[in-house]
């Protein structure tokens, strides 16, 4: 069955780049869109951003200026970028698979990010 | 962006009672509404998309209703197992919008 697993820096300093990397595993990247969703600590999900594995995107508006989601089928994985982080970015960062249906079906176990000097 | 609204912010109910908890979209969403489940120190699970049908594995005592913008998830009875967060989520409009929760405890 389908795996995803987060991996990247647990601690990032203000004002810096944020990166994230999601691996597939257990079957194809191919005919999906792939998600970044986070949730910082005691609140509420919020997604973050959508890629097909062709590499077409869709962001939130609110994090648009400062995302960057990228896809590798060769290996697949799928990254997230955000820079300019502030304190406010510190969060549980999960990478999901998004289905035809529209719906987040698959997630992977989440991976802590503070933002703190 | 389409604001989800979830009541109550929490809930007591005792095992073997029936849960039923609520989700208000600022405007209609059809029934491209998803219901998902997140323990402590775990990823949301999907229980519910399309309003009503049941994601593989979920156990039927989940179910759920609702079109538009009002939405509702019930647990017919509880088991130990079912006290969590429970999130409702839009995919009619881009940005996709969650709900910020709805914490069912034990009473």
């Amino acid at each position: 069955q389908v795996q995803l697993q987060e991996s990247g820096p647990g601690l990032v300093k203000p004002s810096e780049t944020l990166s994230l990397t999601c691996t597939v595993s257990g079957g194809s990247i191919s005919s999906y869109y792939w998600s970044w969703i986070r949730q910082p600590p005691g609140m509420g999900l919020e997604w973050i951003g959508n890629i097909y594995y062709s590499g077409s995107t869709n962001y939130n508006p609110s994090l648009k200026s400062r995302v960057t989601i990228s896809v590798d089928t060769s290996k697949t994985q799928f990254s997230l970028k955000l820079n300019s982080v502030t304190a406010a970015d510190t969060a549980v960062y999960y990478c999901a698979r998004l289905t035809y249906r529209n719906v987040f079906d698959i997630w992977g176990q989440g991976t802590m990010v503070t933002v703190s000097s | 962006e389409i604001v989800m609204t979830q009541s109550p912010a929490t809930l007591s109910v005792s095992p073997g009672e029936r849960a039923t908890l609520s989700c208000r979209a600022s405007q209609s969403v059809s029934t491209n509404l998803a219901w998902y489940q997140q323990k402590p120190g775990q990823a949301p699970r999907l229980l519910i998309y399309g309003a009503s049908a049941r994601a593989t594995g979920i156990p039927a005592r989940f179910s759920g209703s609702g079109s538009g913008t009002e939405f509702t998830l019930t647990i017919s009875s509880l088991q130990s197992e079912d006290f969590a967060v429970y999130y409702c989520q839009q995919y009619n409009n881009w940005p996709y919008t969650f709900g910020q929760g709805t914490k069912l405890e034990i009473k």
